[in-house]
């Protein structure tokens, strides 16, 4: 089963604009985690943050946390190119060893 | 290079063959993750080490899959009798941290494709 809704499914913006993609989940969290996945490769780790924070940044991301609302946003700014792949959302519960993700947002940055 | 490598990269079976694939992690990491991801879907978890014990297995690994790691450092999974429906990329993780799951390193993947 898989914890993590994201959404949109797909987004195609042009390359400099923003990208958001939102992530939903069900039950409580220790920490949510942002990872990357270019076609037919493995997953990258992008950003965690804790469910004690609201926000973070890194770089051209900035990720949000409202557990209120058991949900979470990643925004890339100024988009180029290369940020095209899938991003993934992942989420650990508490007493839980592992991550579960979400189906995925297909990112695509048209130059 | 020290991250987690996997091989095959690729592998193209018939139904009903036996398969296994190999994650080799980083070096000081204690643990150790399998998941399993079908096109245009998230990862999904199948099984996962401490060193060499096996904590956690889904529902979804069948008893035709089997995953071993028995020094606590490489990790094999097998498929017996492969199906169709066990075509996906088959993806190895690993990481160091205890209590809640940390950041996970992840290979390049196993593409599994059964005829």
């Amino acid at each position: 089963s898989q914890q993590g809704e994201e959404d949109p499914q797909a987004l195609s913006i042009q390359e400099g604009e923003n990208a958001t993609m939102n992530c939903s989940y069900k039950t409580s969290i220790n920490n949510l985690q942002w990872y990357r996945q270019n076609s037919g490769r493995g997953l990258v780790h992008l950003i965690l943050i804790r469910s004690n924070e609201r926000e973070k940044h890194s770089g051209r991301l900035r990720v949000t946390l409202d557990t209120s609302k058991k949900s979470s946003s990643l925004l890339i700014t100024a988009s180029r190119a290369a940020d095209t792949a899938s991003y993934f959302c992942a989420t650990d519960t508490p007493g839980a060893q592992k991550l579960v993700f979400g189906q995925g947002t297909r990112l695509t940055i048209n130059p | 290079d020290t991250g987690v490598s996997q091989d095959p990269r690729h592998k193209i079976t018939k139904r009903g063959q036996n398969v296994t694939f190999r994650c080799d992690p980083i070096s000081e990491h204690n643990r150790l993750y399998w998941y399993r991801q079908t096109l245009g879907q998230g990862p999904e978890f199948l099984t996962y080490f401490q060193n060499e014990a096996q904590l956690e297995k889904s529902r979804l690994l069948s008893d035709r899959f089997s995953a071993e790691r028995p020094k606590g450092s490489f990790s094999t999974l097998e498929i017996q009798r492969t199906e169709q429906g066990d075509s996906a990329m088959y993806l190895c993780a690993s990481s160091l941290r205890g209590g809640s799951a940390g950041e996970l390193f992840f290979g390049e993947g196993s593409r599994l494709t059964v005829l």
